[in-house]
């Protein structure tokens, strides 16, 4: 069956270091993937788009990485802040049809003074 | 500011109530997108629509209709509200095609008694 998979445990980390979240998929091939951070009580806020054939994306204090061949996407947080805490989504746009995402269920982060 | 907006933030309503969830945006989107998410289980898509009077069911339609009469306003209805609708339900919308990702809403958390 087909799955997106996301660490369900809460990530902890301390002020300062990376935090890195995993995004793995079985059974799809996406056309691209996008990563989401999603605050309680509010909507999903749309970070970054990485496309099938990019391995690596950059914004700022963020990077999305994107492996085809272990179905697996990381997205990391430099330089981590408490402002950064939310919950992190992933997000795959299969090929063909309409622009439909498949959505994970996210990995919340705690960043820690 | 571009924005989608969800006509309510909470609901409470009655098991057997027919429920109207209303989402307007206002960046000229072909495409909008109602989704539930619950705990664990991320975001499910319900239905969309990528043109006015057109839909197209997602993931789990049973239980749900949709309205698009007009571009910007997409209705999502639940015929005989039970307490397993009871969710966060989020509208988002996109264009077609290269696009920089969804834009939600903030969500509207319905609780049916």
């Amino acid at each position: 069956s087909q799955k997106i998979e996301q660490n369900s445990e809460a990530l902890n980390i301390q002020e300062g270091k990376t935090a890195t979240l995993t995004c793995n998929y079985t059974n799809y091939s996406p056309a691209y993937l996008q990563w989401y951070r999603q605050d309680p009580g509010r909507g999903p806020v749309f970070l970054l788009l990485i496309r099938e054939n990019e391995k690596e994306k950059r914004k700022e204090r963020l990077k999305v990485t994107f492996d085809t061949t272990l179905k697996q996407s990381l997205f990391h947080i430099t330089a981590s802040q408490p402002a950064d805490s939310a919950t992190y989504l992933c997000a795959l746009r299969i090929s063909g049809g309409y622009n439909k995402l498949i959505f994970g269920a996210g990995t919340r982060l705690a960043v820690h003074p | 500011d571009v924005k989608v907006t969800q006509s309510s933030r909470y609901l409470v309503k009655r098991t057997g109530e027919k429920v109207f969830l209303e989402c307007v945006q206002d960046m000229d989107h072909e495409n909008m997108f109602w989704y539930r998410q619950d705990p664990g289980l991320g975001l499910r898509l319900i239905y969309f629509s990528y043109d006015v009077k057109m839909k197209e069911k997602g993931d789990i339609p049973e239980g749900y209709s949709v309205s698009r009469e007009k571009k910007e306003r997409f209705s999502l209805i639940l015929e005989s509200a039970s307490t397993n609708q009871t969710s966060m339900y989020l509208c988002a919308s996109s264009q077609p095609g290269e696009w920089n990702g969804y834009t939600f809403g903030s969500g509207t958390r319905l609780t049916v008694v």
